[in-house]
């Protein structure tokens, strides 16, 4: 049984680029939400998906938009890249009904230059 | 608005040796409480988690926690660690009970152990 995929695992981009990552969640999950880890600090969640919809946000500018697909999939994009927005994002997914343990992937390290 | 504060960025300890991680947070509602551990190039895996019930909190490779609802702390410790915990350890808080909802998270505290 698979985990939490996320890719491409590493990329670089520079700086006005736009970037898509993608997440496969765990299987049985339906519920994907995506985090930003800035070097040294925590996570930060930016935006979680379910049923096809963006049902929370966090705060983050509009440059950042995502999608979830109809078998459960997300893609996070970031449009407009700045320096800071270099960082490992972090795909975490969930089942929506009851209290299971919430499953992050290996991340998607994004740098740029 | 919810915050989680990680009181030590960096804690030394000698191989087995007893470890605590302290934590504590800030919400105006019932909280849910979550430690997670991230080893180098990794992602994150949760330890343990207290959603309601016994205050003491058992996770995985022997750690535990306790939630202490007044003084707004829930403490990881260890009673004897071994090399292999070198990691970092994020504390988390959610609002809401269905774990799909969002968690914020503290700084981190980088354990580093020592033969």
């Amino acid at each position: 049984d698979a985990g939490v995929t996320q890719s491409p695992t590493h990329l670089i981009k520079t700086r006005g680029q736009q970037v898509t990552l993608r997440c496969s969640p765990k299987s049985g999950h339906d519920t994907v939400s995506w985090y930003q880890q800035a070097l040294g600090q925590g996570p930060q969640f930016i935006f979680q998906y379910y049923e096809e919809e963006e049902r929370q946000r966090g705060n983050f500018p509009d440059r950042f938009s995502g999608h979830q697909f109809p078998n459960y999939s997300s893609e996070l994009n970031v449009n407009a890249l700045l320096l800071g927005d270099s960082a490992l994002y972090l795909c975490a997914s969930s089942f929506n009904r009851g209290s299971n343990t919430i499953y992050f992937g290996e991340g998607s390290w994004l740098t740029v230059v | 608005a919810q915050s989680v504060t990680q009181l030590d960025s960096q804690v030394p300890v000698f191989e087995e040796a007893p470890v605590e991680l302290r934590c504590n947070y800030s919400s105006s509602v019932s909280v849910y409480l979550f430690w997670y551990v991230q080893y180098p190039n990794q992602g994150l895996q949760l330890l343990l988690k207290y959603l309601s019930g016994s205050t003491l909190v058992k996770g995985i490779n022997g750690f535990e926690a306790e939630f202490n609802k007044s003084q707004t702390s829930f403490h990881l410790r260890k009673p004897s660690v071994h090399i292999s915990d070198t990691a970092e350890y994020f504390c988390a808080v959610s609002e809401d009970r269905a774990a799909g909802n969002k968690l914020t998270f503290g700084g981190g505290t980088r354990v580093l152990v020592k033969p």
